[in-house]
């Protein structure tokens, strides 16, 4: 079975300027989740899609991040523009469903490392 | 406060060493716990999942959650320069989003 599939893996930009990450979660399911890792934290989730719905984005700097999952299969996140404290490494996860919930095994992808300068 | 803390590290030890490895939390109502690691540059992979207070074993793992002190373990028996990485605990309410903690950083030592 394959994994999640991020790309880039590493993106260095200057401040203000724009970037964006791909997921593409493993195959059939249906929840997909956006993370931010900052060094020496844990994951914070951004946010989380059930198929093509967003569930909870209250984490999501609206002024400045975006998020899609169109056709409720891949899906790109976008910082716009970039700050010095969006350096981190984005996490792209996804899990299955039992029922109408997610399970708790979230397979994680191996991240796209953002430094801004 | 944080809602889960742990400590940081780094912690090393010898091979065969019984490590233990804990977080402690504000919220009493979170009710599902989770342990992941995670190695070097890549993502975190889940390994023990507990439900409620209690204990559960695989192999040389075992975690333990103590609700009443808001205390979450996990144990690793004979370990391996393999185990070295970084556990982050998380957990969760039954309708909320996991929280991670930030990770303790191990390494074993051959």
């Amino acid at each position: 079975e394959a994994g999640v599939a991020q790309s880039p893996r590493y993106k260095i930009i200057e401040k203000r300027q724009s970037v964006a990450f791909w997921c593409n979660p493993i195959s059939g399911h249906a929840t997909l989740y956006w993370y931010q890792q900052i060094l020496g934290q844990g994951p914070k989730l951004l946010i989380q899609f059930q198929n093509n719905g967003v569930v909870d984005d209250s984490q999501l700097p609206k002024d400045r991040f975006s998020a899609e999952r169109l056709k409720g299969v891949d899906s790109t996140l976008k910082i716009q523009p970039a700050k010095l404290e969006d350096s981190a490494v984005y996490l792209c996860a996804s899990s299955d469903i039992q029922g109408f919930v997610s399970t708790d095994t979230q397979y994680f992808g191996p991240g796209t490392r953002l430094t801004v300068l | 406060q944080k809602e889960v803390e742990q400590d940081p590290g780094p912690l090393s030890v010898p091979e065969g060493a019984i490590v233990s490895l804990n977080c402690t939390y504000s919220n009493s109502a979170f009710q599902y716990f989770m342990w992941y690691r995670q190695y070097s540059r890549k993502g975190p992979e889940l390994l023990m999942y507990t439900y409620s207070s209690g204990n559960k074993e695989d192999g040389r793992f075992t975690a333990q959650v103590d609700k009443s002190s808001k205390y979450i373990s996990l144990f690793i028996r004979d370990s391996q320069p393999s185990d070295s990485a970084t556990y982050l605990c998380a957990m969760r309410t039954s309708y909320d989003k996991v929280i991670f903690g930030p990770g303790t950083s191990l390494s074993v030592i051959p």
